[in-house]
C-alpha cells in the first residue's frame, strides 16, 4: 500500500533558524514520483518541487533543498534561513508512475502535513 | 493566465441536503482532480476526470460524484450530505493523466454540514 509519514505535525523556529521537514514513504512500485507542496493560510496549495524515483541527486533551490535518499524511503525538505512568510503547513505527497494501460492515473497520496510557524 | 479557480468559496449546508461544487481548470489543462482535506489533515483524493469520463476513484461512496465538461470544467456533486462532509474541497487540474505532471491546486470550497 502507498503511505506518506510526516511525523513532525508542528514546528516552531525563530526567524534566521535552518529547518528540516521530515518525509518517509511507502510504495512498492519501482517507478515513482514525489512531490512537496506549500499551503499558506489561504488554502492554497503551492508546487514546491518534483522528483522520480530514478533521480537520487539533491535538489537546491534558493533558501530551499531536499534530500532523496530511496535507501530510507525518505523525502526531507529543509529550509535554509527561514523567514516569517515561510510559515505554512507542509505537505509531502507521493504519486505512483502510469505504465501503459495503467488505471493509475496521477492520484496524489499525502501526509499528514507539517505546521511550520516562523517566528521573528 | 488565470490558475485554477473554484466556486463557491465557503457554503453552508445541512444534513441530507445536496452540494454542487464547481471548478475551471488552469488553461490548456484537460485533467481535474477533487480532494477533500478534512480539519488538519492532508488532502484525500476523491476522482479524477479526463476526456469527460472519471478515471480513478479513491474511497469515497457513491453519493460523491462528479463530471466534466467538454470545455474541461469540472463539478463535484455530494448528495445526503453528513457531518463529516464538512472539509475544503480541493480542485486541481494538470496537462493530462500522467503521475509526472504537476497538479495546479485551486483555492478550495470549504463546506460546513450544519
Amino acid at each position: 500500500a502507498q503511505k506518506v509519514t510526516q511525523a513532525q505535525t508542528e514546528i516552531s523556529v525563530v526567524e534566521k533558524e535552518d529547518v528540516t521537514l521530515d518525509c518517509v514513504y511507502e510504495t512498492r512500485d519501482t517507478t515513482y514520483y514525489l512531490f512537496w507542496y506549500k499551503q499558506p493560510p489561504s488554502g492554497e496549495l503551492v508546487f514546491l518541487i518534483r522528483r522520480n524515483s530514478f533521480d537520487e541527486q539533491n535538489e537546491i533551490s534558493g533558501r530551499y533543498s531536499w534530500n532523496f535518499q530511496k535507501s530510507t524511503s525518505s523525502f526531507n525538505f529543509t529550509i535554509t534561513a527561514s523567514q516569517v512568510v515561510d510559515s505554512a503547513v507542509y505537505f509531502c505527497a507521493l504519486s505512483e508512475a502510469d505504465p501503459p494501460g495503467s488505471s493509475n492515473t496521477g492520484k496524489l497520496i499525502f501526509g499528514q502535513g507539517t505546521t511550520l510557524q516562523v517566528k521573528p | 493566465d488565470a490558475g485554477v479557480t473554484q466556486s463557491p468559496t465557503h457554503l453552508i449546508k445541512t444534513r441530507g441536503q445536496q452540494v454542487t461544487l464547481r471548478c475551471s481548470p488552469k488553461s490548456g489543462h484537460d485533467t481535474v482532480s477533487w480532494y477533500q482535506q478534512a480539519l488538519g489533515q492532508g488532502p484525500q483524493f476523491i476522482f479524477q476526470y479526463y476526456e469527460e469520463e472519471e478515471r480513478q476513484r479513491g474511497n469515497f461512496p457513491d453519493r460523491f460524484s462528479g463530471h466534466q465538461f467538454p470545455n474541461y470544467s469540472s463539478e463535484l456533486n455530494v448528495n445526503a450530505l453528513l457531518l463529516g462532509d464538512s472539509a475544503l474541497y480541493l480542485c486541481a487540474s494538470s496537462p493530462g493523466v500522467s503521475s509526472y505532471n504537476e497538479q495546479f491546486f485551486g483555492p478550495g470550497t470549504r463546506l460546513t454540514v450544519l
